[in-house]
């Protein structure tokens, strides 16, 4: 166990719709990270944040945000949902922003139809 | 594209043997981590080797890292079936403190 949770698990919704995913750090984390993870695209990295603050920024749609909130989870706000969205969706965390080992949740399986 | 690669794809050996895994990589890196992902779950971090290192050890993984060929390998000695996995490798770019993952070696260890 990371110490790293996420929720839901699992997630089936349809085309157009939106749908936000929750992550909790591991406790004293103040950095977490969003991943993509598909079959063609491989692990493609999304967002990071540090500390409330947006700190890096990769592969992540225009329709796709993220926050961290002042207790430190982060929600992943993912909108007008499409087929090839369907993947799974890590959050890591690490203790600061930089050359840090990442640990990473459980995932959540988002499949949409 | 993918700043690290890992070779082979697939790997597939009896419990016992040695298994070796390859990764490369295009530009100059602060360190190289390697996870293991048991399917559908989440990444396990095993080991980062920062760029001055050349070789690091932890219980059966053994790391090497040579950056003029930039390339790195894992070697795991006398696997077990719960070593049945993917493996990734994960680079920092020089001027970025984001790990960029290869598509990842899935190792099979029959027993």
């Amino acid at each position: 166990d990371s110490g790293v949770t996420q929720t839901p698990k699992h997630l089936i919704t349809a085309t157009g719709q939106r749908v936000t995913l929750r992550c909790s750090p591991r406790s004293g984390d103040l950095s977490v990270y969003w991943y993509q993870q598909s079959l063609d695209q491989g692990l493609q990295f999304l967002i990071q944040y540090y500390n409330g603050e947006e700190r890096a920024k990769g592969n992540i749609l225009e329709r796709f945000s993220a926050q961290q909130f002042p207790d430190l989870h982060s929600e992943l706000n993912l909108s007008s949902l499409e087929l090839g969205d369907s993947a799974l969706y890590f959050c890591a965390s690490s203790e600061g922003g930089r050359k840090e080992t990442q640990y990473f949740g459980p995932g959540t399986r988002l499949l949409v139809l | 594209s993918q700043q690290g690669e890992e070779d082979p794809q697939a790997l597939s050996i009896q419990e016992g043997e040695n298994a070796t895994m390859n990764c490369s990589y295009k530009t100059s890196i602060n360190n190289l981590q390697w996870y293991r992902q048991n399917s559908g779950r989440g990444l396990v971090h095993l080991i980062l080797i920062r760029s001055n290192e050349r070789e690091k050890h932890s219980g059966r993984l053994r790391v090497t890292l040579d950056t003029s060929k930039k390339s790195s390998s894992l070697l795991i000695t006398a696997s077990r079936a719960a070593d049945t996995a993917s493996y990734f490798c994960a680079t920092d770019r020089g001027g970025s403190y984001i790990p960029t993952f290869g598509r990842g070696t899935s190792l099979i260890v029959h027993p």
